[in-house]
């Protein structure tokens, strides 16, 4: 069974500092994503990284894929009010498009 | 290009009882995935279907089922409703080819 488990579970910082989420797994994934969700709403899809090493920029988001595709990391500079929600990493199951969730971060940004 | 679009938002029902959620997807796609997100936790892949069948199923009971129609939204059904089924039930589509999901807000199930 694939498992992705995300660190920390809850994350409570002050606006302006930085912070680290973490995605692991044992299993090697074809790709990941990682997504965030706010109450009441759906996920919303942030990146897909699909190549082992792959580093990619959203603005002040920077996702990392580990070199062996087991897992990723989001880092995030400067966090402000309007980064809090539950991110969330998706594994695709390798040659489906069947994803399989992380079990959730949870920030929360303090003005 | 209109996204995807759950009913109803939210529900109740009683254990036993039987329900069905409904999802329009997002206008092109051809694949609907649904999740069920118990509060807290990360979404849970039930299953997805793809020109009407089922195509990959994830670990749950034959009581969850659901359906594909040719204008490609879906319909995810649950009998003999158990407390634990009281969750959010999100519902994706993806287009040809491409692996992204695009969820719709939910559904809201309470079962007392």
């Amino acid at each position: 069974t694939q498992l992705l488990e995300q660190s920390p579970q809850f994350l409570s910082i002050q606006e302006g500092e930085n912070l680290t989420v973490y995605c692991n797994s044992s299993s090697v994934f074809s790709s990941l994503q990682w997504y965030r969700q706010e109450p009441g709403e759906g996920p919303v899809l942030l990146v897909t990284v699909v190549t082992g090493g792959e580093v990619k920029k959203l603005k002040r988001l920077t996702f990392q894929f580990g070199d062996a595709r087991k897992d990723s990391s989001l880092h995030i500079t400067a966090a402000q009010p309007g980064d809090t929600g539950l991110y969330l990493c998706a594994g695709a199951d390798s040659g489906t498009y069947k994803y399989i969730f992380g079990t959730g971060t949870r920030l929360k940004v303090l003005a | 290009e209109t996204g995807v679009t759950q009913s109803p938002t939210h529900l109740i029902k009683t254990r036993g009882q039987q329900v069905t959620l409904r999802c329009s997807s997002q206008s092109g796609h051809n694949t609907v995935s649904w999740y069920q997100q118990a509060l807290g936790q990360g979404p849970q892949f039930i299953f997805q279907y793809y020109r009407e069948e089922e195509n990959g199923r994830g670990n749950f009971p034959p009581r969850f089922s659901g359906l594909q129609f040719p204008n490609y939204s879906s319909e995810l059904n649950v009998n003999a409703l158990e407390l634990d089924d009281s969750a959010l039930y999100l519902c994706a589509s993806s287009g040809i080819g491409t692996g992204e999901l695009f969820f719709g807000e939910g559904s809201r199930l309470t079962v007392l």
